[in-house]
């Protein structure tokens, strides 16, 4: 059964940082790309950043550029995702999602963690 | 950046009415186009890949349609756990990068 668990959510000040973490297991990680995904509260879905399967490639939305960066460690079935100066725009559940591997989808989603910016 | 915008913002029907979806894109996205159920408190479930291919599981009752810039996604007949948020996303070929459009909440007339 294919898991994807997210950890590391809390509550940070602005220009505070922190660092998510997404447990895989089920599924052979090293062979897809990942996604991290976030909602902020009452909104709707946005596309944060992914990562390739062997880590040469990333890619960012607009917002977080600069600011974030996304990793993965294979060997231990992980996606990161590193937060730095963080924003009370930056509040939300940031969702880890497996990308489909033939098809344009996420497939498999995490369960979500809620990070907070606010003094 | 492709932007996806999705009508209606609120859909109002009664269990058993067909329900239809709209999405469209400000530039052609071929065929890369997906559709997403969220329910409150919950992940979103991959409904609908490659703009009319049912994702693993999800009854026959959804179909999705369309290709380039205009799509549809359609609920042949409502049944009571159908009411929930409704999202279409994107992908570009190169970089590879995603976009979804602002939803539409289908709730109970």
């Amino acid at each position: 059964e294919v898991q994807l668990v997210e950890s590391g959510g809390g509550l940070v000040q602005p220009g505070g940082s922190l660092r998510l973490s997404c447990a895989a297991s089920g599924f052979t990680f090293s062979s897809y790309w990942m996604s991290w995904v976030r909602q902020a509260p009452g909104k709707g879905l946005e596309w944060v950043a992914n990562i390739k399967q062997d880590g040469s490639e990333k890619y960012y939305v607009d917002s977080v550029k600069g600011r974030f960066t996304i990793s993965r460690d294979n060997a231990k079935n992980s996606l990161y995702l590193q937060m730095n100066s963080l924003r009370a725009e930056d509040t939300a559940v940031y969702y880890c999602a497996r990308e489909w591997a033939t098809a344009a989808g996420f497939d498999y989603w995490g369960q979500g963690t809620l990070v907070t910016v606010s003094s | 950046e492709i932007v996806l915008t999705q009508s209606p913002a609120t859909l109002s029907l009664s269990p058993g009415e067909r329900a239809t979806l709209s999405c469209r894109a400000s530039q052609s996205v071929s065929s890369y186009l997906a559709w997403y159920q969220q329910k409150p408190g919950q992940a979103p479930r991959l409904l609908i890949y490659d703009a009319s291919n049912r994702a693993t599981g999800i009854p026959a009752r959804f179909s999705g349609s369309g290709s380039g810039t205009d799509f549809t996604l359609t609920i042949s007949s409502l049944e009571p756990e159908d009411f929930a948020v409704y999202y279409c996303q994107q992908r570009s070929n190169w970089p590879r990068m995603y976009t979804f459009g602002q939803g539409t909440k289908l709730e109970i007339k």
